[in-house]
């Protein structure tokens, strides 16, 4: 199956700063990328939907201005969370659309962020 | 917002036995997938089912998407302690134009030796 990368696969930060996380398709394009989070024994919850070339879609209750995603190629999508807080702790996982498959999602590995 | 509702939700069995877990919903997918995750790691694709009917097999593991194409199982034959892990069957909705998935709840399996 083809392959998706994250990173840093672990990132703890203090309060008040802002965290980047990348995710990359390494052996396919994806004009669509996809932004969830997972709470501990829970499943996937997504965030929003990274166009390439266009403004992320988000889904209802997620703060644009902070979860900051830019899609600027066809393999890298960022999600920057900004001025981070303890309550923004959790298990970050992006999904690249292989277009190519069928429009199968795959996974990348998960970024752990714990902010302090 | 279309409901994928996945059952049980916690799975505890014997190595050897049989299991099945179930995702349904009210709405008609136009594919359908399974994932197995494992702690910190993020979701790995078993299986994408998209025809009515369609049966897949995975070594132990066999797949069925309903005629309607609203629910799906999945079937675990001799479970092993490798099969421990969490289960989620995800879809995408039927003629949405979006290609989001909405994700089952999950089945946390535990295969105990």
């Amino acid at each position: 199956g083809a392959v998706v990368s994250q990173h840093p696969s672990r990132v703890i930060c203090k309060s008040g700063t802002s965290v980047k996380i990348e995710c990359r398709s390494l052996d396919f394009q994806a004009t669509t990328m996809f932004w969830y989070r997972q709470f501990p024994k829970q499943s996937l919850m997504l965030m929003a939907t990274s166009n390439e070339g266009s403004k992320a879609t988000y889904e209802q209750g997620v703060e644009k201005d902070k979860f900051l995603i830019n899609h600027a190629s066809l393999t890298l999508s960022t999600l920057t969370v900004t001025s981070a807080h303890p309550e923004d702790s959790s298990f970050y996982i992006c999904s690249a659309r292989d277009a190519g498959a069928g429009d199968t999602q795959y996974f990348g590995p998960g970024t752990r962020l714990t902010v302090l | 917002t279309q409901l994928l509702e996945q059952s049980p939700q916690f799975l505890s069995i014997q190595e050897g036995e049989n299991l099945t877990v179930y995702c349904n919903s009210s709405s008609v997918f136009s594919s359908l997938q399974w994932y197995r995750q494992e702690p910190g790691e993020g979701p790995v694709l078993l299986v994408t089912v998209v025809t009515g009917g369609e049966v897949k097999k995975l070594k132990r593991l066999t797949f069925q998407f309903g005629d309607a194409r609203k629910d799906s199982s999945l079937h675990i034959t001799a479970a092993q302690p490798g099969d421990t892990g969490l289960y989620l069957c995800a879809a995408t909705q039927a003629g949405a134009g979006s290609y989001q998935l909405t994700f089952g709840k999950g089945t946390k399996l535990s295969v105990i030796p």
